[in-house]
């Protein structure tokens, strides 16, 4: 089946306890990208990524890494998480940049 | 950098039709995508339009006008399930992709 998967689809942390979300598509997909989305209001992009090596800020980067090493997976790491990146977070692929983005069924974190 | 509005709220009954509105800021336009969600769950395609004019796809078509930077979303035949929240999206050439902050859209019988 198609999909894009999200690991974990829930956590609760503490401030300053890095984590990794991780984020995997077998579409073969070149494009990749994370979003946050706060209630309220839509989604926000942090980082995209055109292909393997290929990454880039979106509209929220602070705060957030990301890496590109295979075409499937995205993970989205937070080397020091803080109370304000409490959010729900969706990981999306899509063929190429501008196409149908396919997205994962979302994280929610909780940074205490 | 890139801006969109859309209404926050939409009210219709079942089986009447409903447009949504979008219009948008950006540089580097390469295309307005829409997507539903609902409450909890991940965002799910609907249209995308990349040149002028109305692509329809079932109940839902979209509209685009470059020139005006504008478009929109038409549910037809609405019904109880259309019930969601409405996201249009606009892609840039460079691969950025901006969401606007949603209409949620309420069917009554």
């Amino acid at each position: 089946e198609a999909q894009v998967t999200q690991n974990p689809r829930y956590l609760i942390t503490v401030t300053g306890k890095k984590l990794t979300v991780t984020c995997s598509q077998n579409m073969n997909h070149e494009y990749m990208s994370w979003y946050r989305q706060d209630p309220g209001l839509g989604l926000r992009q942090i980082y995209y990524s055109m292909n393997v090596e290929v990454t880039d800020k979106g509209d929220v980067p602070e705060g957030y890494k990301v890496s590109r090493k295979e075409k499937r997976n995205f993970p989205l790491i937070l080397e020091s998480p803080s109370p304000n990146q409490t959010s729900l977070y969706f990981c999306a692929s899509s063929p190429s940049q501008g196409m149908t983005q396919y997205f994962g069924p979302g994280t929610r974190l909780l940074v205490l | 950098g890139q801006s969109l509005e859309q209404p926050s709220e939409v009210t219709a009954v079942e089986g009447a039709i409903v447009q949504i509105n979008c219009t948008y800021q950006t540089s580097g336009f390469y295309g307005l995508s829409w997507y539903q969600q609902h409450d909890g769950g991940a965002p799910t395609f609907l249209s995308y339009n990349g040149l002028d004019g109305l692509e329809e796809t079932g109940r839902f078509s979209s509209f685009l006008s470059r020139s005006d930077s504008y478009g929109y979303l038409l549910l037809q035949e609405l019904q109880m399930k259309d019930s969601a929240s409405y996201f249009c999206a606009v892609n840039t050439n460079a691969g950025k992709s901006t969401f606007g902050d949603g209409t949620t859209l309420t069917v009554k019988p």
